[in-house]
């Protein structure tokens, strides 16, 4: 595709549902990334695959944020029992190899009520 | 704790006027310093990046200048257009060098005034 694409744009989820977003990136990119951008702030890393291999998840702020990438494109962030902390714009950016700039998605805007 | 610390928070330029924003870094291991620009509703986007070995780059408007021995780095904006009105960010690299992996500023939301 043209850009990274992330779906849904938005997402309203009641307090203790569970959510799962989806990234696809840049045809052939094999680097992609998760953020999390809070209202008025930075975004913050997330995690990292290079093709299907998860190598960082440092940033993942609990057991109940899960990502995956099972055939090294798709990428699905899934955040279990998600809590009122977890309403955010969760950012996928995709890039071509180690040392290449970095595309970021529109991002997928969770509202947990 | 915070690994780069940008300012001003908040920036209003007049048209036509140098918007000028920097950042402090904290890692000395950090050798890929960029900018992106943020639009309400949009992704990031890298607008101009630099690598330890040079003082300042320029690309069009934008101007990035580097100081290692104090541990900052700054972006310029020339003759700044409300087109430029966005949010800013700084960045240093999580994974310890490199331009993968992310850690952010918390942004300077400029204003350019017609």
């Amino acid at each position: 595709g043209a850009g990274v694409s992330q779906s849904p744009r938005y997402k309203v989820a009641k307090r203790g549902q569970d959510v799962a977003l989806r990234c696809d990136p840049i045809s052939g990119h094999v680097s992609l990334f998760w953020y999390q951008q809070a209202l008025g702030q930075g975004p913050e890393f997330l995690t990292y695959f290079q093709n299907e291999a998860q190598l960082d998840k440092s940033g993942l702020p609990s057991d109940r944020f899960f990502a995956e990438r099972p055939e090294g494109s798709v990428s699905t962030l899934k955040i279990q029992r998600t809590q009122q902390e977890d309403s955010a714009v969760y950012l996928c950016a995709s890039s071509l190899n180690l040392n290449t700039e970095a595309f970021f998605g529109q991002g997928t805007r969770l509202t947990v009520v | 704790q915070q690994q780069v610390k940008q300012s001003p928070q908040s920036l209003i330029v007049q048209k036509g006027g140098i918007s000028i924003i920097n950042c402090a870094y904290e890692n000395t291991a950090f050798d890929y310093f960029p900018w992106y620009q943020q639009f309400p509703g949009k992704g990031p986007a890298l607008l101009i990046a630099i690598r330890p070995d040079v003082s300042e780059k320029k690309e069009g408007r934008f101007t990035i200048s580097f100081n290692k021995s104090a541990k900052q780095f700054s972006l310029h904006i020339m003759d700044s257009q409300p087109g430029d009105s966005a949010t800013y960010f700084c960045a240093g690299p999580v994974l310890g060098g490199g331009a993968d992996g992310l850690t952010f500023g918390k942004g300077t939301h400029l204003i350019i005034q017609p």
